[in-house]
């Protein structure tokens, strides 16, 4: 089974800090994406990265940035953490392009900027 | 741009009753609608897909059905359960690109 980890289930920083968020996936899978997901809103892509070191903008990239160095690992970057960045956080993985092979999640991370 | 307009956002059924949730896309490229469920606590996860080349696909209890002159998919869930109350999101892409679109989710609360 394909296993999405992330490494902090709940995090809360201040206004202006450097954050990351780290995820790990163990199934050797090219695509790696980061989501947020707010209430009425969905889930939005934010940075998502089809091999190792390559990285593509999706729909909501402000404020973010993304570091892919290993096949297996994906970070997610705020450079200064905002209030409008609290907000839960999901990572996910494909074997292949999402049209081919379904996207594994993992469980999440809710970030609070105070 | 292209968007995923999802109804309900919350619905509440019976246990043993059936629960439809509907999809309206607007990118008549989109040919590929997968649905995904997400229990509290954890990630989405695919329950069903469809191709645009499909016009329905049942898997025992869950069916999904497609619409594509009208951009409609709906998720069919019959004889509900406990266990069916979640978070359900549709999604829909075209091939050769990398995002899908999501709905905004319909919270599924079963009743016993």
């Amino acid at each position: 089974d394909v296993k999405v980890t992330q490494s902090s289930r709940y995090l809360v920083k201040r206004t202006g800090e450097k954050v990351f968020l780290e995820c790990v996936q163990d199934m050797d899978h090219e695509n790696m994406f980061w989501y947020r997901q707010d209430p009425g809103l969905g889930l939005r892509l934010i940075y998502f990265s089809y091999d190792v070191k390559m990285k593509e903008k999706g729909d909501i990239p402000e404020g973010y940035s993304v570091s892919r160095e290993k096949k297996e690992r994906f970070s997610l970057i705020l450079e200064s953490a905002s209030t409008n960045q609290t907000s839960m956080y999901l990572c996910a993985s494909s074997r292949d392009s999402p049209y081919n092979s379904p996207l594994h999640f993992g469980n999440g991370t809710r970030l609070t900027v105070t | 741009g292209e968007n995923v307009e999802q109804h309900p956002s919350t619905l509440s059924v019976q246990e043993g009753d059936s629960a439809v949730i509907k999809c309206t896309y607007s990118d008549s490229a989109s040919n590929y609608f997968p649905w995904y469920k997400q229990e509290l606590g954890k990630g989405p996860q695919l329950i069903i897909d469809i191709r645009s080349n499909v016009g329905e696909k049942k898997d025992q209890r869950i069916a999904v059905t497609l619409n594509k002159t009208a951009k409609h998919f709906s998720l069919h869930i019959t004889e509900t359960q406990p266990e069916d109350s979640a978070v359900y999101f549709c999604a829909a892409i075209t091939s050769g690109t990398y995002k899908y679109i999501f709905g905004t989710g319909t919270r599924l609360k079963v009743l016993a």
